[in-house]
């Protein structure tokens, strides 16, 4: 069964752009997760769905990112415009039916704001 | 503010030796998890201990839940090089939210 998909992998770009980051969650999943890793601040999340409609984005650090799931197969992470100190790798998981259910993540996009 | 602590931050030990790393809390959680994670990869679960005073064992791993769902051990016998990762614990807070903690970055030489 393929896991979590995120892409792209890497991304580079200057700041001032628009970063849009995309993932595809295992099928059947109902909850959908988006988190940031630093060194600094470790593992943070950002925001989860249940059945595409956003729950909890009180980990969202500003108005500058914004998340959308139109689908149960398909979410994007947006930030506009990007900053130096969003430099992250972004994580993408999904879980069955509820929270506490085990969480698979996927790979994550390893994003440089220069 | 993080909600949960793991200690040590770094640990690098020979192939053979033991080790327990701790994640601690002033919160009670509903349930935690332990992960593993391993260079350019995302997380992968461990385990998930749900009831106070809580043993699993996996192998050579061996995880605990205090009694007071406060706090949470990983003990590892005979380490081997294959165990070298970040360990991460996670607590299910309020049951409705994961917070992750900070982890421990273990090496295991050979």
């Amino acid at each position: 069964d393929a896991g979590v998909i995120q892409s792209p992998r890497h991304e580079v770009t200057e700041m001032g752009q628009e970063v849009t980051l995309r993932c595809k969650p295992i099928s059947g999943h109902d909850y959908l997760f988006w988190y940031r890793q630093t060194m600094m601040r470790g593992l943070e999340l950002l925001i989860y769905f249940n059945n595409n409609v956003p729950i909890d984005d009180s980990g969202m650090p500003e108005d500058r990112f914004s998340a959308k799931m139109p689908n149960a197969s398909f979410s994007t992470l947006k930030i506009q415009p990007s900053e130096p100190r969003d430099s992250a790798v972004y994580f993408c998981a999904s879980s069955l039916t509820s929270e506490d259910q085990p969480q698979h993540f996927g790979d994550g996009t390893r994003l440089s704001i220069l | 503010t993080q909600l949960l602590k793991q200690s040590p931050q770094f640990l690098s030990i020979q192939e053979g030796e033991n080790l327990t790393v701790y994640c601690n809390s002033s919160s009670v959680f509903s349930s935690l998890q332990w992960y593993r994670q391993e260079p350019g990869e995302g997380p992968v679960l461990l385990v998930t201990v749900v009831t106070g005073g809580e043993v699993k064992k996996l192998k050579r791993l061996t995880f605990q839940f205090g009694d007071a769902r406060k706090d949470s051990s990983l003990h590892i016998t005979a380490a081997q090089t294959g165990d070298t990762g970040l360990y991460l614990c996670a607590g299910l807070y309020n049951f409705n939210k994961f917070y992750f903690g900070s982890g421990t970055k273990l090496n295991v030489k050979p």
